[in-house]
């Protein structure tokens, strides 16, 4: 079934450092969906990628769709304090439905 | 943050009871979804509703059922709770979905933590 790999699990950077997370998948992507959860809370929407090669930004996260369409990452420059939490790639994958799964998640700790 | 109350936020039951998760909505959109988080799982859907009584399975559905009578609730049962269904299980809904391109956002409720004894 669809499915969508994403690494790694955990990482631990000093503040300041830079973070970049890998979604990876076997079939093309129609969509790929960025979502971040903080310690305790629920995951909220970060950025939708719809276009082969696309990139987007939001001022320190820089958000890339492959040309393939099979893969994709987040970057986040000069990482903070408050950048922690886990942040997870998700897709509709192929055929007419509305099921969104979602990647494992990287959690990001970020140490002062 | 939009309209989606879980209820209950806490639970705590034993092995073989049914349990009856509630997610209610107040921004009339279409899908909601059931998700369970699990370390190292990260979120796996349940069971989902594209429409009141239109129901399909996600990628654990075992052991679960969904009901949605009214647009605004989707009620995830757990017949039988069992340890492995101890979890934080999320309900999330979507206003839309567009074949093909694009995919709306979901947001996410609160969670509720179940845990089977």
């Amino acid at each position: 079934g669809q499915q969508v790999m994403q690494i790694p699990q955990y990482q631990h950077v000093q503040e300041g450092e830079d973070f970049t997370t890998y979604c990876n998948s076997s079939t093309t992507l129609s969509n790929i969906q960025w979502y971040k959860q903080r310690p305790g809370g629920h995951p909220v929407f970060l950025i939708q990628l719809v276009k082969s090669g696309e990139v987007k930004k939001q001022k320190r996260l820089t958000f890339q769709f492959g040309e393939a369409k099979k893969n994709s990452s987040l970057h986040i420059t000069a990482t903070q304090t408050t950048d922690v939490g886990t942040y997870f790639c998700a897709e509709h994958g192929s055929g007419n439905t509305g099921k969104l799964i979602f990647g494992q998640g990287t959690t990001l700790q970020v140490k002062p | 943050d939009a309209g989606i109350t879980q209820s209950p936020r806490h639970k705590v039951t034993e092995t073989g009871t049914p349990v009856t998760l509630r997610c209610h909505q107040t921004e009339n959109h279409r899908y909601m979804y059931w998700y369970r988080q699990d370390p190292g799982h990260g979120l796996r859907l349940i069971h989902y509703s594209y429409g009141v009584k239109d129901t399909d399975k996600g990628e654990v559905s075992d052991g679960y059922s969904v009901s949605r009578s009214k647009t605004e609730d989707f009620l995830l049962t757990l017949e039988s709770a069992t340890s492995s269904q101890t979890s934080v299980y999320f309900c999330a809904i979507s206003e839309s979905w567009t074949a093909g391109l694009l995919g709306e956002k979901l947001f996410f409720g609160s969670g509720t933590q179940l845990s089977v004894l």
